[in-house]
């Protein structure tokens, strides 16, 4: 049972362009929703993460959207670099459980 | 890096051995975690500890053990490896990010091979 659903599973993206990953829940009791940026032979990052108490967070290039009601969030990287070519996860876990719940990631190419 | 070792950081090993994967911390974190990771399932938790000799199982816990002696090491352990536990294994630990949130933190994975 996915309870994240995480899409699309790659992504092509042209320097400069926006990246737009997109991610559903299922748990109305998640409270907790980060990303992980991973590179081949590496342990997942913690990229930035957002509570459901704000719509919108953003660091850097890197903004997450969340929608509440339709019980989903997204990752939008602006200005997307050759850099940036990596595997994305989004996750959720259940406050004070720490259990986190990932989606299946996305694997994004940059090109230049 | 959030001060993660993994060792071995790769294994290979036959159908029916032990195995013990270690993971150290050394910045003295009261909650580790160990993870799987599998090609179109993300990371899933295997099992997560809490304090010394304090440990939970998480969502894909059978055939796997775990065991906290001390806080700066878990030790994961496949009491008879199987060709369904090929996987990159991942430890993690939690901590107090800058916005005060806990934040979860991994290592740099084993990658175990069972043949």
């Amino acid at each position: 049972q996915q309870q994240v659903k995480q899409s699309p599973q790659s992504l092509i993206v042209q320097k400069g362009g926006i990246s737009i990953i997109n991610c559903a829940y299922e748990n109305t009791a998640f409270d907790y929703f980060p990303w992980y940026q991973q590179f081949p032979g590496k342990g997942p990052a913690l990229l930035i993460a957002i509570r459901p108490d704000v719509s919108e967070k953003k660091e850097g290039r890197f903004t997450i959207s969340f929608n509440k009601s339709a019980k989903q969030f997204s990752l939008h990287i602006m200005d997307s670099q050759p850099g940036d070519s990596a595997t994305y996860f989004c996750a959720a876990s259940n406050g004070g459980t720490d259990k986190l719940i990932f989606g299946t990631g996305t694997r994004l190419q940059v090109f230049p | 890096d959030a001060g993660i070792t993994q060792s071995p950081r790769h294994k290979v090993t036959e159908t029916g051995t032990p195995v013990t994967l270690r993971c150290h911390q050394t910045e003295n974190h009261r909650y580790m975690y160990w993870y799987r990771q599998d090609p179109g399932h993300g990371l899933r938790l295997i099992h997560y500890s809490y304090g010394v000799k304090d440990t939970d199982k998480g969502e894909v816990s059978d055939g796997y053990s775990v065991s906290r002696s001390k806080t700066e090491d878990f030790l994961l352990t496949l009491e008879s490896a199987t060709s369904s536990q090929t996987s990159v294994y991942f430890c993690a630990i939690r901590k107090s990010g800058t916005s005060g949130i806990s934040e979860q933190f991994f290592g740099p994975g084993t990658r175990l091979t069972v043949l």
